[in-house]
């Protein structure tokens, strides 16, 4: 079965610079959940979108933005980056079918910020 | 405020055995959802179950069980028979609201509990 899809799997950026993730969600899924989950914590929900509006604003920093495109397929774009950006961080999908909504994870992007 | 908490940092458990992984959480809706995910060292985050709120019998996938006590607020992942491979973080989480329609559809975690299988 198609799992979620995340680009790249590993990125290595330094401070200040500008960084960008890719999500391609599972097929027919129509919402994209982003968390960020630092090194030994739990995964902190980021933002979501659903049929390509933006529906829920976790903890996302205001240097972070996100966007869900035609495709569905959505980005993460981070700028301005800091030490502390290094994290893993996951792309979910779901599809609200009899209302479990279970999220299904993406492989995650390991960024690391020098 | 919703939370989730998991009170085993760290668990070890023979192989072949069976295990219980706690998991409490505090929620004032009447609709939710309650999630376990496995994350090896790997990395990626696995779905093992869930368990909805009105669901009136507990969860069950191959050896994956969830025991559900609402007026507890409890719902605790059962493991039976033990492998070596099932050695991983596991994440307790749950989804406020209906989950539908992208509402309040994102997940909070518990901090995990890091299962060690001996063989």
């Amino acid at each position: 079965a198609a799992g979620v899809i995340q680009s790249p799997r590993h990125l290595i950026k330094e401070k200040r610079e500008t960084a960008t993730l890719k999500c391609y969600p599972i097929p027919r899924h129509d919402t994209v959940y982003w968390y960020q989950q630092g090194p030994g914590q739990d995964p902190q929900f980021l933002i979501s979108f659903y049929e390509k509006m933006q529906s829920d604003k976790g903890s996302i920093p205001d240097r972070f933005s996100a966007q869900q495109f035609s495709d569905y397929h959505s980005e993460l774009n981070m700028s301005s980056l800091e030490l502390g950006d290094s994290a893993l961080y996951f792309c979910a999908s779901s599809f609200p079918s009899g209302g479990t909504d279970t999220q299904y994870f993406g492989p995650g992007t390991r960024l690391t910020v020098l | 405020a919703q939370k989730i908490t998991q009170t085993q940092p760290g668990m070890f458990v023979q192989e072949k055995e069976a295990v219980t992984l706690d998991c409490t959480y505090d929620t004032s809706d009447q609709s939710y959802g309650l999630f376990w995910y496995k994350q090896p060292s790997s990395g990626e985050m696995i779905f093992l179950i869930y368990q909805g709120s009105y669901d009136e019998q507990n969860a069950t996938e191959g050896r994956y069980s969830l025991n559900f006590q609402k007026a507890r607020k409890s719902a605790n992942l059962v493991i039976s028979a033990s492998q070596l491979g099932d050695s991983a973080m596991y994440f307790c989480a749950m989804r406020e609201g209906p989950g539908y329609g992208g509402s309040q559809g994102n997940l909070i975690f518990g901090k995990g509990t890091k299962l060690s299988v001996k063989p």
